[in-house]
């Protein structure tokens, strides 16, 4: 079976620009939620898409949106970026069929923002 | 707002110690924590999942414990080998919304041959 597969593995932008990060989930899951890690402030929950629908959202700007098609793939998108915004950002998905559902990561985006 | 912190940053230690990886949080109103290890620019790779009914939950060298009352989660792993050195978070899913986690800030963990 195959993991999280979250594309490009590697980004480089420059201020103002727009980027947008793609992650496939793992076959038959329907939650895909999106991560935010730096070194400074660590991992942070951007937001969580389940069958299309916007379930959670973490304390980003609205610069920071995303969507999640009908296969279960979601997108994220970043607009008007800031140097703030190099990072990692990660994708996981789960089941979501119960409460109790363990998280599997991608292996992240490297976006660089000169 | 539920914060989550883990106890020590980093931690060194010799092949085939027993060693503990703490973790605390806040609001004990949680659904379930998960323990994960990140490899240096690499994604995170889920360890255990203990439920919030649970007390325990046992992968092979790997025991992790939850104690809701006092807030509080412990990673124990047991004859520790050098492939084990890596980065562990620990991430609390708490009640309220689906999938929305709050991490803590990790331990780095790092073991000498």
């Amino acid at each position: 079976k195959a993991g999280v597969t979250q594309t490009p593995r590697y980004l480089i932008k420059t201020r103002g620009q727009q980027v947008t990060l793609s992650c496939s989930p793992i076959s038959g899951h329907r939650s895909v939620s999106w991560y935010q890690q730096t070194p400074g402030q660590g991992l942070q929950f951007l937001f969580e898409y389940f069958s299309e629908t916007q379930r959670n959202k973490g304390n980003f700007p609205g610069r920071f949106s995303g969507r999640q098609f009908s296969n279960s793939r979601s997108e994220m998108n970043v607009s008007t970026l800031e140097l703030g915004d190099s990072a990692l950002y990660l994708c996981a998905s789960s089941l979501a069929d119960g409460r109790n559902e363990k998280l599997f990561f991608g292996s992240g985006t490297q976006l660089s923002v000169l | 707002k539920q914060e989550v912190t883990q106890i020590p940053a980093a931690l060194s230690v010799p092949e085939g110690e027993n060693l503990v990886l703490n973790c605390s949080f806040t609001d004990s109103a949680i659904y379930n924590l998960q323990w994960f290890r990140q490899d240096p620019g690499k994604g995170l790779t889920s360890l255990l999942l203990i439920q919030s009914s649970q007390r325990e939950q046992t992968s092979g060298r790997l025991n992790a414990s939850l104690d809701k009352s006092s807030g509080r989660s412990t990673l124990y792993i047991a004859a520790s080998q050098p492939g084990d050195s890596a980065t562990y978070l620990c991430a609390v899913g708490f009640s309220g919304g689906y999938q929305k986690v709050t991490f803590g800030t990790g331990t780095k963990l790092q073991v000498i041959p």
